[in-house]
């Protein structure tokens, strides 16, 4: 059983433009969670999806930012118009259902030039 | 709000040392405790947990014990290897919703 996968593993952006992350949970995984880890800093929460529905955004900041998980495909981490303060590790983990075990995938490191 | 605070580090330690790596949390409810690794480059993996007081979680030569009395959840390892170097994570998680709250981390060096 693959474990989660994310890509791209790493990705450069100019400032203003946009980056699009994307998230395959492991099989049978209807759950999705999206983290940010800024430079040693702990992960923090963004967004917790089900399939075809956003539970929580709390996490997220207002603007240029938006999560999808779409009925079929990965999800979906999209920051538009990004600034160097977007540079971080954005993790993906996926669980079979609520209150069990989220399993993370290995991040994409994203660098804002 | 919920958070978790754990010592910070760096720690360095010699091969077959033990280590102790503290953590404390504050939360509302009665969340479920973590620690998370992550080794260089790579994603985090869930090295223990612990659901309700006086669990013990253990993992590879790894413990933790859940102390609602002292709200903590320190980790321990009578003789840590080379191979342990990495950063580790405190989490907590509240049964009302799903997301994790994070530690800033541990980076923890083992030299030989």
């Amino acid at each position: 059983n693959a474990g989660v996968m994310q890509n791209p593993r790493h990705l450069v952006r100019r400032r203003g433009q946009e980056a699009r992350l994307r998230c395959s949970p492991m099989k049978g995984h209807s759950h999705v969670y999206w983290y940010r880890q800024l430079p040693e800093e702990g992960l923090k929460f963004m967004v917790y999806l089900q399939k075809e529905n956003i539970i929580d955004e709390s996490g997220m900041p207002k603007e240029r930012f938006s999560a999808e998980f779409p009925k079929e495909g990965p999800s979906i981490l999209r920051i538009q118009q990004v600034v160097r303060g977007d540079s971080a590790a954005y993790f993906c983990a996926s669980s079979p259902g609520q209150e069990e075990t989220q399993y993370f995938g290995p991040g994409t490191r994203l660098l804002v030039l | 709000g919920d958070s978790v605070t754990q010592m910070e580090g760096p720690v360095t330690l010699s091969e077959e040392a033990f280590l102790t790596i503290n953590c404390t949390y504050t939360a509302t409810g009665y969340p479920s405790l973590f620690w998370y690794v992550q080794y260089p480059g790579e994603g985090l993996q869930l090295l223990l947990k612990a659901t309700k007081a006086d669990d013990k979680g253990s993992n590879k030569g790894f413990e933790a014990t859940y102390r609602k009395e002292t709200t903590s959840f320190h980790l321990e390892k009578g003789s840590v290897q080379v191979s342990d170097s990495a950063v580790y994570f405190c989490a907590l998680s509240e049964s009302r919703d799903d997301k994790i709250i994070f530690g800033k981390g541990t980076r923890l060096h083992i030299l030989p």
